[in-house]
């Protein structure tokens, strides 16, 4: 049964530190996605790839949150620093074809992040 | 521009009442669309979609039709489970269009 997975599931951290959030999409899946889902806001694109190319980071503060694929298999969301308002949890998603298209979006379990 | 709106939450039911959550949506193009579900402290999975109008798509005892003519994609269920608590969202997307438009969710909770 493919899923995808994120690591950590959790994670509290001090604001200022680094933060570094994994997912890995399901094999054969060319495009990913990072969401953000608060109370307040609900669930946010920040940033989506098709093939390991970004093709929109749009929705992420650029100064502190970058995300990368370093190769098929990863898919990184990187925080610094960190602050208390990206406590949040966060989602990766992976497909197949075109970035949107008429196939699913497989979701993962998230990463709940918590900035004391 | 392209956009879902739902209603808004939370809905609470007793079990095995009738369950409607309404959806809209504004769509430049000939999207699909779709329902997810998000049970507590899980990631979204997909419940149904529809790829083109007059489509209905249906699971776990769930439905919507695609309505062209209304832009309308309303999730009904006959007889809701105290199980069937969870946050429900629409969604479009479709070969045109690079992702996916979320609505903002509508969070159910049924009642024994």
């Amino acid at each position: 049964d493919a899923r995808v997975t994120q690591t950590p599931r959790h994670k509290v951290t001090e604001m200022g530190q680094e933060v570094t959030m994994r997912c890995q999409p399901i094999l054969g899946h060319n495009t990913v996605f990072w969401y953000r889902q608060t109370m307040m806001q609900g669930l946010e694109l920040l940033a989506y790839f098709r093939n390991r190319a970004p093709l929109d980071d749009s929705g992420m503060p650029k100064d502190r949150f970058s995300a990368e694929m370093p190769d098929a298999t990863l898919a990184t969301l990187k925080i610094q620093p960190s602050e208390p308002r990206d406590s949040a949890v966060y989602f990766c998603a992976s497909g197949m074809g075109l970035a949107g298209g008429n196939n699913e979006q497989f979701f993962g379990p998230g990463t709940r992040l918590t900035v004391l | 521009g392209n956009s879902v709106t739902q209603m808004e939450g939370p809905v609470t039911l007793s079990e095995e009442a009738f369950l409607t959550i309404n959806c809209t949506y504004t769509a430049t193009g000939y999207p699909s669309l779709f329902w997810y579900v998000q049970y507590p402290g899980e990631g979204l999975q997909l419940l149904l979609k529809a790829t083109k109008a007059d489509d209905k798509g249906s699971n776990k005892g769930f439905e919507a039709t695609y309505r062209k003519e209304t832009t309308s994609f309303h999730l009904e269920k006959g007889s809701v489970q105290v199980s069937d608590s969870a946050v429900y969202f629409c969604a479009l997307s479709g070969y045109n269009f690079n992702k996916f438009y979320f609505g903002s969710g509508t969070k159910l909770n049924v009642k024994p």
